[in-house]
């Protein structure tokens, strides 16, 4: 397995547009986080899914930022209008088995800088 | 949800020496105790994991000690490298949490 892919690498795109990130989380995992990492505030948790259904998306920053996970191989996170302040990283992650006590496997992660 | 907390935020020592990194957490059903390592501009990997019927785990230079009466575990780096440079997370799971990580810790190893 290739592990979990994000695209694109890097984005940079001008303040007001809508940005969307995508991931592939590895084949067989039953969980998929996505964090956004700054130097300020860490890996924040942004969403989390469970078999493709989100179950807590209370990190959120706002109605601007929204994900889905339409099948188990495919996950976006969308940011529209996008502004300076989303630049950051973001970072992909998966889990697998019934229970998420267990090993994340992060993407390479999306570096996004909105000028 | 989980609170969790690291102590140092950064941490300088000098080639050889220990280094030591602890994590708090307020889930007493937490369960499973990884540490990640993430070097500059790559993504986090883990480097050791410890679950809850264990005290200790060592895998070369590298540990991880629990106390789960406390709600504490700590990452242990002996003889440490330059190559240990990095930003280390802990991200304590199991209960009602969700994979909350740490603030993480920068360790810099001097040469």
């Amino acid at each position: 397995d290739a592990g979990v892919i994000q695209s694109p690498r890097h984005e940079v795109t001008e303040m007001g547009q809508e940005v969307t990130l995508r991931c592939k989380p590895i084949s067989g995992h039953d969980y998929l986080f996505w964090y956004r990492q700054t130097m300020m505030r860490g890996l924040e948790l942004l969403i989390y899914f469970n078999n493709n259904v989100p179950i807590d998306d209370s990190g959120m920053p706002e109605d601007r930022f929204s994900a889905k996970m339409p099948n188990a191989s495919f996950s976006t996170l969308k940011i529209q209008p996008s502004e300076p302040r989303d630049s950051a990283v973001y970072f992909c992650a998966s889990i697998p088995g019934v229970s998420m006590n267990t090993e994340a496997f992060f993407g390479q992660g999306t570096r996004l800088t909105v000028v | 949800g989980e609170n969790v907390e690291q102590h140092p935020s950064t941490l300088s020592v000098q080639e050889g020496d220990s280094a030591v990194i602890k994590c708090t957490y307020s889930d007493s059903a937490s369960n499973y105790f990884p540490w990640y390592k993430q070097e500059l501009g790559k993504r986090p990997q883990l480097i050791i994991d410890i679950r809850s019927n264990v005290g200790e785990k060592k895998d070369q230079r590298i540990a991880v000690t629990l106390n789960k009466t406390a709600k504490h575990f700590s990452l242990h780096i002996t003889e440490t490298q330059p190559e240990d440079s990095a930003v280390y997370f802990c991200a304590p799971q199991g209960g009602y949490s969700t994979l909350t990580f740490g603030k993480g810790t920068m360790l810099l190893v001097s040469p």
